[in-house]
């Protein structure tokens, strides 16, 4: 069966610092991976997806970037973070475009 | 633009009675929708979907309705129960278009009271 792992679970940076969230799916390949962020009292909004390694869309313009190393990993940065890139940060993955998603259990990232 | 609404942020509803989440959409290119639940710390699961060429799916306690023409699609959960509180999300995609991921709501908080 496939899983999908994402940490850590919570992250406290302070503004200013660099940010690394990793995220590993198991059990599938060449799957499609996302990044979603949950702001307080906001919906699920997409940052960036990837359908393949090195191939990534950002969505919406950010103080952030996403890379894939490899086929079922997806890593989230930033070199500078900012006080409004805190929020819930969610990876999931799908095995084709515009498919059920199944979701990791997400970082909680607070920027000081 | 927000293609997919959900235009109550919260809903409190009795155990044991339907709780109806509602949908809304505006991309008539949408054929494929999901609902999500969320706990607090959560990501989200997946609970129910429905394709466009149906107007009813039903699992267990959990039903979507799906009505094309008024573009509102809505989860209706009976009996409601206490574990049932949660975040509620609806996501719409256009299977056969350019873009590559779902379209979120932005939440309904769900509250099951005893």
């Amino acid at each position: 069966s496939q899983t999908i792992h994402q940490w850590p679970a919570t992250l406290v940076q302070p503004v200013g610092s660099p940010l690394s969230l990793e995220c590993t799916v198991e059990g599938t390949s060449n799957p499609n991976l996302y990044w979603y962020r949950q702001a307080a009292g906001r919906g699920l909004q997409l940052l960036f997806y990837s359908v393949g390694i090195g191939q990534i869309s950002s969505e919406v313009p950010q103080n952030l970037s996403a890379s894939r190393p490899q086929d079922r990993q997806f890593i989230l940065s930033s070199k500078k973070l900012l006080l409004s890139d805190s929020g819930f940060y969610l990876c999931a993955w799908s095995r084709t475009a515009n498919e059920k998603l199944f979701f990791g259990s997400g970082t909680q990232l607070s920027v000081l | 633009d927000q293609q997919v609404k959900q235009n109550s942020p919260s809903l409190s509803v009795q155990e044991g009675r339907i709780s109806i989440l509602n949908c809304d959409y505006t991309n008539s290119m949408f054929d494929y929708f999901l609902w999500y639940k969320k706990y607090p710390a959560e990501g989200p699961t997946f609970l129910i979907s429905i394709s466009s060429i149906k107007d009813k799916n039903e699992d267990g306690r959990f039903t979507v309705f799906l009505n094309k023409s008024a573009k509102h699609l809505s989860l209706h959960i009976v009996p409601s129960q206490p574990g049932d509180s949660a975040v509620y999300f609806c996501a719409a995609s256009a299977r056969y278009d350019s873009g590559y991921a779902l379209n979120f709501g932005k939440g309904t908080s769900l509250l099951v009271t005893p």
